[in-house]
């Protein structure tokens, strides 16, 4: 059974901060690794890392694959209370497309 | 583009009553999907439709809940009778359904449903 751990659970930081947030996973021949973030309801993609796409960025965001510790990092720079939100990490595997998620992180920027 | 349209937004039923969801996916998307999510949790598969069959519905509990997705558009979402631990938002997303753009989903609004 695919698995995907997210940490920290939760994390309060100040405006202007640097945080990372991390996700390990477990899944059976790795397609893909997705980052979404939810703040109402639907969750929004943030990006989507594979074998041949490790890295990515756009713009205060970016996210790197590490496929030997099977682990993603998304670095969030010069924080802002609309980035308060929680972050999924999702990883797909075995050709279906299915995406298996984690718990999230609970993100909330103060002022 | 328009996004995933689901409706309704909210629902509040009793337990041992039904309901129903509605999902239509963005045009030209293929594969669509319905995830319930607990709160605390993150959204776990329920049910996964390539056109208007059925992929996995291996974590569907088929003793009450039941989907579909006739012509290969829309896809509707159903639970009889419901139980309070169906309290949960279930969101329809969608994906292209082909390539490697395929691991994209798209998500819709959600909705939250109450059983008390």
């Amino acid at each position: 059974e695919d698995k995907v751990v997210q940490s920290p659970l939760s994390l309060v930081v100040h405006e202007g901060d640097t945080v990372t947030l991390n996700c390990s996973y477990e899944v059976t021949n790795f397609r893909s690794l997705l980052w979404y973030k939810q703040e109402k309801k639907a969750p929004t993609f943030l990006f989507m890392l594979t074998s041949s796409g490790i890295e990515k960025k756009s713009g205060r965001l970016s996210s790197i694959l590490d496929k030997k510790e099977l682990s993603s990092i998304l670095n969030i720079t010069a924080t802002q209370t609309g980035d308060s939100a929680i972050y999924l990490c999702a990883v797909s595997g075995a050709g279906s497309y299915q995406l298996t998620f984690g718990k999230g992180t609970k993100l909330s920027v103060i002022p | 583009e328009a996004g995933v349209a689901q409706s309704p937004r909210y629902k509040i039923i009793e337990k041992r009553q039904s309901v129903a969801f509605w999902c239509n996916p963005i045009s030209g998307h293929a594969t669509l999907y319905w995830y319930q999510q607990i709160l605390g949790q993150g959204p776990k598969l329920l049910i996964q439709f390539q056109n208007n069959g059925v992929v996995d519905d291996s974590q569907l509990p088929k003793d009450r809940f039941s989907a579909e997705r006739l012509k290969g558009v829309d896809s509707t979402l159903k639970i009889q009778p419901a139980k309070l631990e169906d309290s949960a938002v279930y969101l329809c997303a969608s994906s292209l359904g082909t390539g490697l753009l395929s691991y994209e989903q798209y998500f819709g609004p959600g909705t939250r449903l109450t059983v008390t």
